[in-house]
């Protein structure tokens, strides 16, 4: 069964203190991983699309990288505008699995 | 402007009256979708649609409707809607299914 596992929940970083957010996948045939930022009450917003293990993008003070088992959003010196809900989804062969999400707090 | 815009954003209903939520798209996109989020559920896909004329159940798909006759508009049918159905609605398009998603600002329901 395709899966997607989001960690931790929450996460509350001071500014500019640096840290990683995990998404862990079990797929059949991934078609497509994706990474979304959503503030409280609004629509998710587009951040990364990565196809292939090895594949890295990056945005600003957002890194997101792919292994065959997991991804990884890494952000570097947070500001409080980087306070949201990260969003890891995958389209597998069949289906779309959207994880929890991590609540990400960053304190000025 | 490149969007997808929803109509109402929010609404109250009583429970059984039939509604209708509009979606709209102006990228030409292929792909259409609908989700509902509950706290501590995330997001839920109800239906989605590849084209024109083709449309599939999601994950929760019971007690919803849609269409698809135009490329732009996939909108959300609530025949007999109950308590069970209030929830935050996101409609959202992509060029196909292998690429991002736009989503909408959201919609509102409230079904007493």
């Amino acid at each position: 069964e395709d899966q997607v596992t989001q960690s931790p929940e929450a996460l509350r970083l001071q500014e500019g203190e640096s840290s990683s957010l995990n998404c862990s996948y079990t797929v059949s045939g991934l078609r497509g991983l994706f990474w979304y930022r959503q503030d409280p009450g609004k629509g998710p917003e587009f951040l990364f699309t990565l196809y292939s293990a090895g594949e890295e993008k990056e945005k600003e003070r957002l890194k997101a990288t792919l292994t065959k088992k997991e991804s990884f959003l890494h952000i570097t010196a947070p500001k409080p505008e980087d306070s949201a809900t990260y969003l890891c989804v995958i389209q597998g062969a069949q289906k779309l699995v959207f994880g929890q999400g991590t609540r990400l707090t960053i304190n000025p | 402007e490149a969007q997808v815009t929803q109509n109402p954003r929010y609404l109250i209903t009583v429970t059984g009256k039939k509604l209708t939520v509009t979606c709209s798209q102006n990228m030409n996109h292929e792909y259409m979708s609908w989700y509902r989020q509950d706290p501590g559920l995330g997001l839920r896909q109800i239906y989605y649609s590849m084209n024109v004329e083709v449309t599939d159940k999601g994950d929760v798909p019971e007690g919803y409707k849609v269409s698809r006759k135009e490329k732009r508009n996939f909108p959300l049918i609530l025949e007999s809607p109950s308590p069970n159905q209030t929830s935050l609605y996101f409609c959202a398009s992509s060029l196909n299914r292998d690429h991002e998603q736009y989503f909408g600002p959201g919609t509102r329901l409230t079904v007493t």
